[in-house]
């Protein structure tokens, strides 16, 4: 079965740091794309960050671009969302999504989720 | 990166069909067949309903239906139903990107 089980949300000031964790299982982990998506509170969803099976190339919305960084651990089957200079509209719901389909490249397809972790920055 | 473009809401009775549009552009929805429907009830993990356009995941119901016309795809459910009543959001590859809808809430009435 496959399950994603998000990590590392929480309360930060404007302009700190937060590291996201996904630890996933169930299927190959190095086999897949993977991306974080978000919602805000009262928003609709918004995808942030993705990137390649391998982890070689990633790929970021103009939103977090040069304050986020995307990566994963092959070895410990878990994707990461390292996020910088958190602004309040960064407050939001972040899950992390398997891409549907094998292979290297993000379709823009999730076929599972996570329960999502909350982030809150305060201002 | 712009988002598409879905009505905040549409509304039916049980039983009826309704259809939710998803207008993008020639850079997302227009040029790849990599849109997909999402059904998010508020505090749970979006579901994916509809992939390619038009297929459905192994478990979703025959009710769900996708299309695609130019620069916009399309989400029929007929057959409405009570736990039908969530919100749907379409999504497409767009490149070295992904864009989702704003978004719609369906409500049966």
């Amino acid at each position: 079965e496959v399950q994603l089980v998000e990590s590392g949300g929480g309360l930060v000031q404007a302009g700190g740091s937060l590291r996201l964790s996904c630890a996933a299982s169930g299927f190959t982990f190095s086999s897949y794309a993977m991306s974080w998506v978000r919602q805000a509170p009262g928003k609709g969803l918004e995808w942030v960050s993705g990137i390649s099976g391998s982890g070689g190339s990633t790929y970021y919305a103009d939103s977090v671009k040069g304050r986020f960084t995307i990566s994963r651990d092959k070895s410990k089957n878990t994707l990461y969302l390292q996020m910088n200079s958190l602004r309040a509209e960064d407050t939001a719901v972040y899950y992390c999504a398997k891409d549907r389909r094998l292979g290297e490249v993000p379709t823009a397809t999730f076929d599972y989720w996570g329960q999502g972790t909350l982030v809150t920055v305060s201002s | 990166q712009s988002a598409l473009t879905q009505p905040a809401s549409v509304s039916g009775s049980p039983g009826q069909s309704i259809t939710i549009s998803c207008t993008g552009t020639s850079s997302d929805v227009g040029s790849y067949n990599l849109v997909s429907w999402y059904q998010h009830y508020p505090g749970k993990a979006p579901k994916l309903m509809i992939y390619e356009v038009s297929k459905r995941p192994s478990g979703v119901s025959n009710r769900f239906s996708g299309s695609k016309s130019g620069n916009t795809a399309s989400l029929t459910i007929s057959g409405l139903q009570a736990e039908d009543e969530a919100d749907y959001y379409c999504c497409s590859y767009a490149g070295s990107s992904t864009s989702f809808g704003g978004g719609t809430k369906l409500t049966v009435l």
